[in-house]
């Protein structure tokens, strides 16, 4: 079985830009959780998608905003790119709200 | 919100030996506590989790603690072995009606065991 993947594994953007970022969950999980990770720190959770409704959103501004569609995968979309947005976005999945969050090997976001 | 303390920063033991790492959290709500290993350049991974409702679980060489009264749990891995070196992160989630979706990570603790 595959597990989470994401796309793209590296993106170099400048500031002001948009970025669109893609997870896949495993097969079966309904559940997707983004989470940014800066260098030499733990995860931090952005927002939870469970059967296609927000069900959760941590303390990121306005720009930062995800869906999820009708198959489970799901997109987070940051806009007007700050310097400090360049982190590891990852992506995590569960079968269920309740389920362990296995997660993707994230995507490099570079801001210069 | 969730605060989650995790000490130590850094830890290197020799092979064979113990590793503990002591987690602590602010919110007496919270009721689900995973702990991942993240190696250089990789994927978080789940590596055993525990729920408030029980005390202590083990897995092979590794085990986890809960105190809900002093609000702190502790990985313990035992004959350690150089594949175990890594960043460790705790974590607590605080969900209503069961879920789990938010989890608040500690800082790590990059763990280097030494042949």
């Amino acid at each position: 079985d595959a597990g989470v993947t994401q796309s793209p594994t590296h993106l170099i953007k400048t500031r002001g830009q948009q970025v669109t970022l893609r997870c896949s969950p495993i097969s079966g999980h309904k559940s997707v959780s983004w989470y940014q990770q800066v260098l030499g720190q733990g995860p931090q959770f952005i927002f939870q998608y469970y059967e296609k409704e927000e069900r959760g959103r941590g303390n990121f501004p306005d720009r930062f905003s995800a869906r999820q569609f009708p198959n489970y995968s799901s997109e987070l979309n940051v806009n007007a790119l700050l310097l400090g947005d360049s982190a590891l976005y990852l992506c995590a999945s569960s079968f269920s709200n309740q389920g362990e969050q296995f997660f993707g090997p994230g995507t490099r976001l570079t801001v210069l | 919100g969730e605060n989650v303390e995790q000490h130590p920063s850094t830890l290197s033991v020799q092979e064979g030996d113990s590793a503990v790492i002591k987690c602590t959290y602010s919110d007496s709500a919270s009721n689900y506590f995973p702990w991942y290993k993240q190696e250089l350049g990789k994927r978080p991974q789940l590596i055993i989790d525990i729920r408030s409702n029980v005390g202590e679980k083990k897995d092979q060489r590794i085990a986890v603690t809960l105190n809900k009264t002093a609000k702190h749990f502790s990985l313990h891995i035992t004959e350690t072995q150089p594949e175990d070196s890594a960043v460790y992160f705790c974590a607590a989630s605080m969900g209503s009606g069961g879920s789990n979706y938010k989890l608040t990570f500690g800082k790590g603790t990059l763990l280097t065991v030494n042949p």
